[in-house]
């Protein structure tokens, strides 16, 4: 499987809502329910934001959410605080227990 | 406090060998299937390798098929990874992790802090 595709960056001023798109294939995202969004401050590991497409951990803002249409996923943060600036990793199931993730998103809060 | 410890990493040459261990605590170890995933310096994450909770559904990443073998001691509480014939393009942070749902749930709940590992001559 190829690697999803996220743009390398976006960026919003404080109080925005953005969005980060992943596209995938009809084999990965486009197949199955499974995507999920992982935020990585710099030096630190990745943190689960969003699983399952669309359901929230215990302890992440319900400011994150996430949606899918066809072979394109997307996680939406509103109300952008700085503290969201960060790198934003998408993931998909695809298929035969491996995951596929996407190359990653750069938040810049201006 | 669930917790995931990475040792290991460290400079290796090219055709080298080594083993990566993830110490594992604060849940039941031997009910959850774990991950091995790794970042290149400036680059996304990537999938390496997943095994089931008592170590009999195995999957590899093709780039590493082959070269790598994932393992787990539930008595030790304890995910390995011994990565050989190391190429260039394997330098990287290895992160362990672990499936969120316990069972192949496609997720990853809990990270690591990561172990780097260098190939270079």
């Amino acid at each position: 499987h190829s690697a999803l595709t996220q743009p390398a960056s976006v960026s919003g001023s404080p109080g925005q809502s953005i969005t980060i798109s992943c596209t995938g294939t009809s084999s990965d995202v486009g197949s199955y329910n499974l995507v999920s969004w992982y935020q990585q401050h710099p030096g630190k590991a990745p943190k689960l934001m969003i699983y399952e497409v669309n359901k929230w951990p215990s302890g992440v803002s319900n400011r994150f959410s996430g949606s899918k249409s066809g072979n394109t996923a997307s996680l939406t943060i509103s109300g952008l605080q700085a503290e969201d600036e960060a790198d934003y990793h998408c993931c998909s199931y695809a298929g035969s227990s491996t995951l596929v993730f996407g190359g990653g998103t750069k938040l810049t809060v201006l | 406090e669930v917790q995931l410890v990475e040792s290991g990493g460290g400079l290796v040459q090219p055709g080298g060998s080594l083993r990566l261990s993830c110490a594992a605590s604060g849940f039941s170890f031997s009910t959850y299937v774990m991950y091995w995933v790794r970042q290149a310096p400036g680059k996304g994450l990537e999938f390496v390798s997943v095994i089931r909770t008592n170590g009999g559904t195995i999957y590899y990443a093709d780039s590493v098929k082959g070269r790598f073998t994932i393992s787990r001691d539930n008595s030790k509480n304890t995910l390995y990874l011994q990565m050989g014939s190391l190429r260039a393009e394997d330098m990287a942070v290895y992160y362990c992790a672990r499936d969120g749902g316990g069972l192949f749930k496609y997720y990853l709940d809990y990270w690591g802090q990561g172990t780097l590992v260098t190939v270079s001559s």
